[in-house]
């Protein structure tokens, strides 16, 4: 069985520039979540999918930060513009539960370097 | 709010030693518990969970933890460490009125020494 799939693994921009993740997650699960980690921190969540709707995007950034889950499966984040403190590992992570009775599958990240 | 502490930043034990990693937690209600491990330059990979009943809960790679409500904690053990067992290990929490939101803990770099 695939993984979560993640892309780009690294990602390297000037400041104030647009920058895009796409995620992939396990077939057949309908939650989708987008984490953000800083290094040497615990991930911190961004935004919750269940299906296409955002049911949590409460520590989402919204100035900056968009994100969407066309269709129900895929997902993009967007960061526009980016600052340097945007500087982190984007985790994208899927479950086949709404609640925590089951766990996270993590994809291995987008490492972004802002400039 | 929920929180998770892990109080140590690192732990150091040597192979064929039993190791502790130790997490405690704050939440409204009943928790559920987790526990992830992350590899250099890897998303993070599920260990095992509590979410009710027995409160030793055994889960991957031989790795083992021990619900307490009083105490609040969810500490992480092994009876003996692999030097492969090195890693960045996270705790985790949800519950409570944050419904399917999992808060994660700082996290603990385990180092086991041949």
């Amino acid at each position: 069985e695939a993984g979560v799939v993640q892309s780009p693994r690294y990602k390297i921009i000037e400041k104030k520039q647009p920058v895009a993740f796409w995620c992939n997650p396990i077939s057949g699960h309908n939650t989708l979540y987008w984490y953000l980690q800083n290094l040497g921190q615990g991930p911190e969540l961004l935004i919750r999918y269940e299906n296409e709707e955002a049911v949590d995007d409460s520590q989402l950034p919204k100035d900056r930060f968009s994100a969407e889950r066309l269709k129900g499966v895929d997902s993009t984040l967007k960061i526009q513009p980016a600052e340097l403190g945007d500087s982190a590992v984007y985790l994208c992570a899927s479950s086949p539960d709404r609640g925590f009775a089951g766990e996270l599958f993590f994809g291995e990240g987008s490492r972004l370097t802002v400039l | 709010a929920q929180s998770v502490a892990q109080p140590e930043d690192q732990v150091n034990v040597a192979e064929g030693n039993p190791l502790t990693v130790k997490c405690t937690y704050s939440v409204s209600g009943n928790p559920y518990l987790f526990w992830y491990v992350q590899y250099p330059n890897r998303g993070l990979q599920f260990l095992l969970k509590y979410i009710t009943g027995d409160n030793l809960v055994k889960g991957s790679y031989g790795f083992e933890a021990e619900f307490n409500k009083s105490q609040t904690s969810f500490h992480l053990k092994k009876p003996s460490a692999l030097v492969s067992d090195s890693a960045l290990y996270f705790c985790a929490v949800a519950g409570g009125t944050s419904y399917g939101k999992l808060t994660f803990g700082q996290g603990t770099i385990l180092t086991v020494h041949p």
